[in-house]
C-alpha cells in the first residue's frame, strides 16, 4: 500500500531563508507524487507533481521538489521564503492507475519569521 | 471556468443525526473524491465517484455514503453522527479517462466544516 511520511509537523524559517519540507514515500510500484498547499480556511491547491518524467519538478510560487528513488524521498524546497508562503503543506502519493486513490501525509505547517 | 463549490460551508449537528453535504464539480470534470480532514491532520480518503458509481473507498464505515449525479455533482451522506465525525469535509474533482492513469491532480473546494455536539 502507498503511504507518505512528512518529517516535522511544524517548520519555522526566517523570511528570505531556504525552505525545506521533507517527505518520504512508500510504494510497491513507481508512484506519482504531489505537494499540495492549504491556506487558512481554504481547500488544497496543487503545488507540483511528479509523474515519472524529470526527477526535478518545478511548481508554482517558486517551489520545486526532487524525486530520489534511492532515498524514497520527495522533499519540497524554495530558495527564499516569503511571508505569503505561510501555510500547511501536504505531500501525497498515488499508484497512478485509473482507480487508485490519493493518499495524503499528515502535513507540515510552515511559519515565516519576519 | 467554475471551480469546485461545496455547501453548506459550516453546520452543527448533534449525535445520532444525519447530514448531507453537497459538491459541484469543476466544469469538464467527471470524477469527485471526498476527504475528511480532522483538525491538525491530513485529508483522509473517504471515497471516489466516477460515472455515477463508487470507484474506490477508504477505511470509513457504511454510514458514510455518497451519490454522483449525471451532471457530475455529488453528495456525501453521513448517518448516525458521532462526535469524531467533527471535521472539515473536502470535495475534490478531477478528470479521469477510462483505462488511463490517474495523474492525481485534484481540484478542491473550500470544504464543509461539520461540528457534532
Amino acid at each position: 500500500a502507498q503511504s507518505v511520511t512528512q518529517l516535522g509537523s511544524h517548520v519555522s524559517v526566517s523570511e528570505g531563508a531556504l525552505v525545506l519540507l521533507r517527505c518520504n514515500y512508500s510504494s510497491s510500484v513507481p508512484p506519482y507524487l504531489f505537494w499540495y498547499v492549504q491556506y487558512p480556511n481554504q481547500g488544497l491547491q496543487l503545488l507540483l507533481k511528479y509523474t515519472s518524467a524529470a526527477t526535478l519538478v518545478k511548481g508554482i510560487n517558486g517551489f520545486e521538489a526532487e524525486f530520489k528513488k534511492s532515498e524514497t524521498s520527495f522533499h519540497l524546497t524554495k530558495p527564499s521564503a516569503h511571508m505569503s508562503d505561510a501555510a500547511e503543506y501536504f505531500c501525497a502519493v498515488t499508484k497512478g492507475s485509473s482507480a487508485s486513490k490519493i493518499i495524503f501525509g499528515s502535513g507540515t505547517r510552515l511559519s515565516i519569521r519576519p | 471556468e467554475t471551480g469546485v463549490t461545496q455547501s453548506p460551508t459550516h453546520l452543527i449537528k448533534t449525535r445520532g443525526q444525519q447530514v448531507t453535504l453537497r459538491c459541484s464539480s469543476q466544469s469538464g470534470h467527471n470524477t469527485v473524491s471526498w476527504y475528511q480532514q480532522a483538525l491538525g491532520q491530513g485529508p483522509q480518503f473517504i471515497f471516489q465517484y466516477y460515472r455515477e458509481e463508487e470507484n474506490g473507498r477508504g477505511n470509513f464505515p457504511p454510514r458514510f455514503s455518497g451519490l454522483q449525479f449525471p451532471n457530475y455533482s455529488s453528495e456525501l451522506n453521513v448517518n448516525a453522527l458521532e462526535l469524531d465525525d467533527s471535521a472539515l469535509y473536502l470535495c475534490a474533482s478531477s478528470y479521469l479517462r477510462s483505462g488511463t492513469a490517474n495523474t492525481g491532480e485534484l481540484f478542491f473546494g473550500e470544504g464543509s466544516r461539520l461540528t457534532v455536539l
